[in-house]
């Protein structure tokens, strides 16, 4: 068990549709990451907040939208649904604002859009 | 662009050594990091390099050469439950992270 808590486990909706993905960090970690994990594309890095405040953004598509709250659970919001959003996310926290230290992942939400 | 290229598929046999090597072409490089990943499971953190040479950790081992672009992980005394994906990931300026595809190990009696 990593730390990193991840609601819901599964998620089922149809394309268009729009869905909220929550993390809870580690006790303790300042920031985190989210990454979409499908079989042709493995790992891609989305985004990392760190204490409230976008840190750094990697490959994610302008209908997807994250935030950290004053509590530092994070929400990732995933709009206008496609098929090809289905996929495996992730999220992970780490103790480090520069992503030097190891990130700790969450079991991962499965997205299934039909 | 960013590239990461690993071996897609290993086979080992139980208590030998394997090396599993990853390839990069990144710009604005700033660390290299192994992780373990099980079938249906999150990835786990094995190792980080940011500097040239070898790390080693029990069974585990990585290796970095900034020059080549190259890294290694070694896994040595292998056991069943070492059969995973194997994901290597860099760091770049700008704190973005770049996986490569992972490669699939499979530990065999």
């Amino acid at each position: 068990d990593s730390g990193v808590t991840q609601t819901p486990k599964h998620l089922i909706t149809a394309t268009g549709q729009r869905v909220t993905l929550r993390c809870s960090p580690r006790s303790g970690d300042l920031s985190v990451y989210w990454y979409q994990q499908s079989l042709d594309q493995g790992l891609q890095f989305l985004i990392q907040y760190y204490n409230g405040e976008e840190r750094a953004k990697g490959n994610i598509l302008e209908r997807f939208s994250a935030q950290q709250f004053p509590d530092l659970h994070s929400e990732l919001n995933l709009s206008s649904l496609e098929l090809g959003d289905s996929a495996l996310y992730f999220c992970a926290s780490s103790g480090s604002r520069d992503g030097s230290y190891e990130q700790y992942f969450g079991p991962g939400t499965r997205l299934t859009v039909t | 662009g960013q590239n990461i290229d690993q071996p897609t598929e290993m086979t080992a046999t139980e208590g030998a050594i394997v090396q599993i090597n990853c390839t990069y072409q990144t710009s604005g490089f700033n660390g290299l990091f192994w992780y373990q990943q099980h079938a249906g499971e999150a990835p786990t953190f094995l190792s980080y390099n940011v500097l040239d040479g070898l790390e080693e950790k029990g069974r585990f081992s990585s290796f970095l050469s900034r020059s080549k672009g190259y890294s290694y992980l070694l896994l040595k005394e292998l056991q069943m439950k070492d059969s995973a994906s194997y994901l290597c990931a860099v760091r770049v300026s700008g704190n973005q992270f770049y996986f490569g595809t992972g490669t699939s190990l499979t530990v065999i009696p």
